[in-house]
């Protein structure tokens, strides 16, 4: 079974770091594209950043220069590094894997972003 | 960046009766589209990628037609089940993007 377990949300002031962590089991972050998506409080879905073969990586012009996103092979985990943080980066923070289209989704972790 | 837009915004449907839900892109995205399901506290399913092709599960009621820069997707005979918000997204360029979303009401 595929399964990918997010966590690292909570609470955080303006200008503050946070790192989430995506934890897959059933299949492999480093021969897969696994992605981050976010979504506002009553909001719409937003795409957020992707790593893919190669290490390749790319991010929305939101949160580029701010965010990075890095796997560990060895424990299967992808990373979402959160710097510089914005009242308007608070969101339920997603992680799914696929290529392109996305068919596996973690339950998602909140992060709140206020002083 | 490649705007995705979707239409209309909230859609009232009876059980039984056929929805058609639409999303545009602002540039050609060839089928490079997918459909998600969000309902209420879950995270989004994937519903059909390819622009027409069913994920793995998904009932026959879904059904996805498109291809360059308008798309459609129709649930062929409404369930309550399928209250819950549509996103569609192209993933034939980055950065990716999503529509803002259909609300299928009940």
């Amino acid at each position: 079974e595929m399964l990918l377990v997010e966590s690292g949300g909570g609470l955080i002031q303006p200008g503050g770091s946070l790192r989430l962590s995506c934890v897959a089991s059933g299949l492999s972050v480093n021969s897969n594209y696994v992605t981050w998506v976010r979504q506002a409080p009553g909001k719409g879905l937003e795409w957020v950043s992707v790593i893919y073969t190669g290490d390749n990586t790319y991010h929305a012009d939101s949160v580029k220069g701010r965010f990075s996103i890095s796997r560990d092979n060895a424990k299967n985990t992808v990373y979402l590094q959160m710097n510089s943080l914005r009242v308007e980066d608070t969101a339920v923070y997603y992680c799914a894997s696929g290529i392109g289209f996305y068919d596996y989704w973690g339950q998602g972790t909140l992060v709140t972003v206020s002083s | 960046e490649l705007v995705m837009t979707q239409s209309p915004a909230t859609l009232s449907v009876s059980p039984g009766e056929r929805a058609t839900l639409s999303c545009r892109a602002t540039q050609r995205i060839s089928s490079n589209l997918a459909w998600y399901q969000q309902k209420p506290g879950q995270a989004p399913r994937l519903l059909i990628y390819g622009g027409s092709t069913r994920a793995s599960g998904i009932p026959v009621r879904f059904s996805g037609s498109g291809y360059g820069t308008d798309f459609t997707l129709t649930i062929s005979s409404l369930q309550s089940e399928d209250l819950a918000v549509y996103y569609c997204q192209q993933y034939n360029s980055w950065p990716l993007t999503l529509g803002g979303g259909t609300k299928v009401e009940i």
